[in-house]
């Protein structure tokens, strides 16, 4: 079975911190992977997708990129951190290159920022 | 475009039912529909595909009116555990696809004793 992993759970930094996030899922290969924000009480907001290694989409622009360096790892990276990217980050993943196919979330990491 | 969740949230006692909305402005492939409880991931429901069609997960069900760009989530004698935000993501109709939804805001759902 297919499983996804994603760390840490929780993250307390100070702005102007660099930050990196990391997500992994076994089980399965060529998936497609996804980073979310979820600001408190709000709705998913895509950061990025990917499709395949070294593949990235941005969808917002930001201080946030993401990278793909192996077929079933995703990694969310900022240089400074700001105020505004407290959040939920979530990461999942669905069947790669087919449609119709659920999206499988990690538990996400809780990042505050003072 | 994001689609469009009604109501923003609901109160039900343990039995009652309820209905969820969701409808986009443009022309969808398919309609995923997510539950996130308090602090938790988003957990996968359903998909639906064709227009009209209707499928179901326990008490939970939904339908896909193509036609109208919508679709409803139905919860019938719900139960404490369905509480939580659901979620409809959305892929548009366009031609291939780039395997990403859009989702909506969400509809808190809460069930009391």
């Amino acid at each position: 079975s297919q499983t996804i992993h994603q760390w840490p759970a929780t993250l307390v930094q100070p702005v102007g911190s660099p930050l990196s996030l990391e997500c992994t899922v076994e089980g399965t290969s060529n998936p497609n992977l996804y980073w979310y924000r979820q600001a408190a009480g709000r709705g998913l907001q895509l950061l990025f997708y990917s499709v395949g290694i070294g593949q990235i989409s941005s969808e917002v622009p930001q201080n946030l990129s993401a990278s793909r360096p192996q077929d079933r790892q995703f990694i969310l990276s900022s240089k400074k951190l700001l105020l505004s990217d407290s959040g939920f980050y979530l990461c999942a993943w669905s069947r790669g290159r087919m449609r119709n196919q659920p999206q499988h979330f990690g538990d996400g990491t809780r990042l505050s920022i003072l | 475009q994001q689609p469009v969740q009604s109501p923003q949230a609901v109160i039900l006692r343990e039995g009652e039912d309820a209905v969820i909305n969701c409808s986009s402005s443009k022309a969808l492939y398919s309609v995923h529909w997510y539950r996130q409880k308090h602090g938790e991931a988003p957990v996968f429901l359903m998909i639906l595909l064709k227009g009209g069609e209707q499928k179901g997960h326990e008490k939970i069900s939904a339908s896909f009116n193509e036609k109208k760009q919508q679709s409803s989530l139905y919860l019938t004698a719900s139960q404490l555990s369905y509480s939580g935000t659901y979620f409809c993501g959305t892929e548009p109709n366009s031609g291939g696809s780039n395997y990403k939804l859009t989702f909506g805001k969400g509809t808190l759902l809460t069930v009391n004793p």
